[in-house]
């Protein structure tokens, strides 16, 4: 079955630019999605097909996918951005999956 | 505006059948590309995806949940009904339910609360 991983927690300090990484097998050759998620609220969508941003979201947030990393950039990353992030992708076999998570600290 | 609600906490008891509803509004699942799908969280833990259905009512679950899922809808209620047999305290998270829109990548734009279901004896 297909995988995502993510590395368990990145800190960076406000202003800086901060990079949470996904990996699979070939996810460049589909697409990704990134979710916020704070403590004790809904996840909310912050980058689809890849590099999209939904409306509303500020523009600091990017994402690129290529090879076997999906990549969701911070730049100038502020205290109100420390939360979960969470990565997404299809599979034709497994469909829907998510990513393990990274804990973002910003200090 | 898209609002996707779920029930309040639930308590179930091992061995019960768990049964979700989720009420939207803003959208049509009778709207080509358009789907719902549940998505749970054990505290403390990661996102983990259940099921979906789409517009034209073709279903997808989660291969290791398969044999315990079942999701159907009633657009005119605008409702999507999840059900979870056989329930064990593994099972005890947050059960949310999601808006997936035509050509978004798969990605889930808009999101319900939440609800807590807690398996115990």
């Amino acid at each position: 079955s297909y995988e995502l991983t993510q590395s368990p927690s990145v800190s960076v300090s406000p202003g800086q630019t901060a990079r949470i990484t996904c990996s699979g097998d070939k996810l460049g050759d589909r697409y990704v999605c990134w979710y916020q998620q704070k403590p004790g609220q809904s996840p909310v969508l912050v980058i689809y097909r890849d590099s999209e941003r939904p409306s509303g979201i500020p523009e600091r947030f990017s994402g690129s996918n290529s090879g076997n990393t999906a990549t969701l950039t911070i730049s100038g990353t502020q205290p109100m951005d420390e939360a979960d992030y969470y990565c997404q992708t299809w599979d034709s076999s497994t469909y829907v999956i998510f990513g393990g998570g990274t804990k973002l600290t910003v200090l | 505006q898209i609002t996707l609600k779920e029930p309040g906490p639930t308590l179930v008891k091992p061995t019960q059948t768990l049964t979700l509803t989720c009420t939207f509004s803003g959208f049509s699942l009778t709207t080509s590309g358009v789907a719902v799908g549940w998505i749970r969280q054990p505290p403390g833990k990661a996102l983990e995806w259940l099921a979906l259905i789409y517009w034209n009512t073709t279903k997808r679950y989660s291969p290791s949940l398969k044999t315990r899922l079942t999701i159907t809808k009633d657009p005119s209620e605008n409702q999507v009904v999840l059900t979870m047999t056989n329930m064990d305290p593994v099972d005890t998270a947050t059960y949310y339910c999601a808006h997936q829109a035509p050509y978004s990548g798969s990605s889930y734009s808009s999101w319900g609360q939440g609800t807590l279901v807690t398996v115990s004896s």
